[in-house]
């Protein structure tokens, strides 16, 4: 069974720092490219940045270009994505996603990152 | 960027009945690269549909996808109690991937 699980996600300060990670379990993550996305309550998902399978590749949304920064650990199946500069629209739930072709197969459950004073 | 945008925002409607899900995008999508999600409250969004028409696994064939260019359909026949969500689309015919704001299917 596909498992993918996220972590790293609470509140913090605008400004501050936050590294959220992705357990990968179930296929061959190694493989696939991987993706974050985001989504605040009532609003449709927004795709963030994605990362070819073996992390030679990787591109981002402009609202988190030069802030934002996807990385992967293939020998621990694990997705990362360290975030600095955090500013109150960065407020999101935030799923890392299996996705070879553009659209997202497999979602996690999400982790909650909340930007505020 | 392409901008997609789901009408209606909300469909009311009674079991049984066919659901039609409308996504126009800014710009023509290029090789039919467009699929759509549900999202049920506290879940994460599940893949229904892909390259315009294809099901996902698992997905019943109630559900149908159509459409070319700019303008998409997902179509739900007989909606099941389990049907009433929210459905997005979404684009992968550009670089930056873009997702519509949503058509809710509620109960009537």
């Amino acid at each position: 069974e596909v498992q993918l699980v996220e972590s790293g996600g609470g509140l913090i300060q605008p400004g501050g720092s936050l590294t959220l990670s992705c357990a990968a379990s179930g296929f061959t993550f190694s493989n696939n490219w991987m993706h974050w996305v985001r989504q605040t309550p009532g609003k449709g998902p927004v795709w963030v940045s994605r990362i070819k399978s073996d992390g030679s590749y990787t591109t981002y949304a402009d609202s988190v270009k030069g802030r934002f920064t996807i990385s992967r650990d293939n020998a621990k199946n694990t997705l990362y994505l360290q975030m600095n500069s955090l500013r109150a629209e960065d407020t999101a739930v935030y799923y890392c996603v299996t996705g070879d072709s553009g659209y997202f197969l497999r979602w996690g459950q999400g982790t909650l990152v909340t930007v505020s004073s | 960027e392409i901008v997609l945008t789901q009408s209606p925002g909300t469909l009311s409607l009674s079991p049984g009945e066919r659901a039609t899900l409308s996504c126009r995008a800014s710009q023509s999508i290029n090789n039919n690269y467009f699929a759509w999600y549900q999202q049920k409250p506290g879940q994460a969004p599940r893949l229904l549909i892909y390259h315009t028409s294809s099901r996902a696994t698992d997905i019943p064939d109630r559900f149908g996808g159509s459409g070319s260019g700019t303008d998409f359909t997902l179509t739900i026949n007989r909606l099941e109690p389990e049907d009433f969500a929210v459905y997005y689309c979404q684009q992968y015919s550009s670089s930056v991937l873009t997702f519509g704001g949503g058509t809710k299917v509620e109960i009537k």
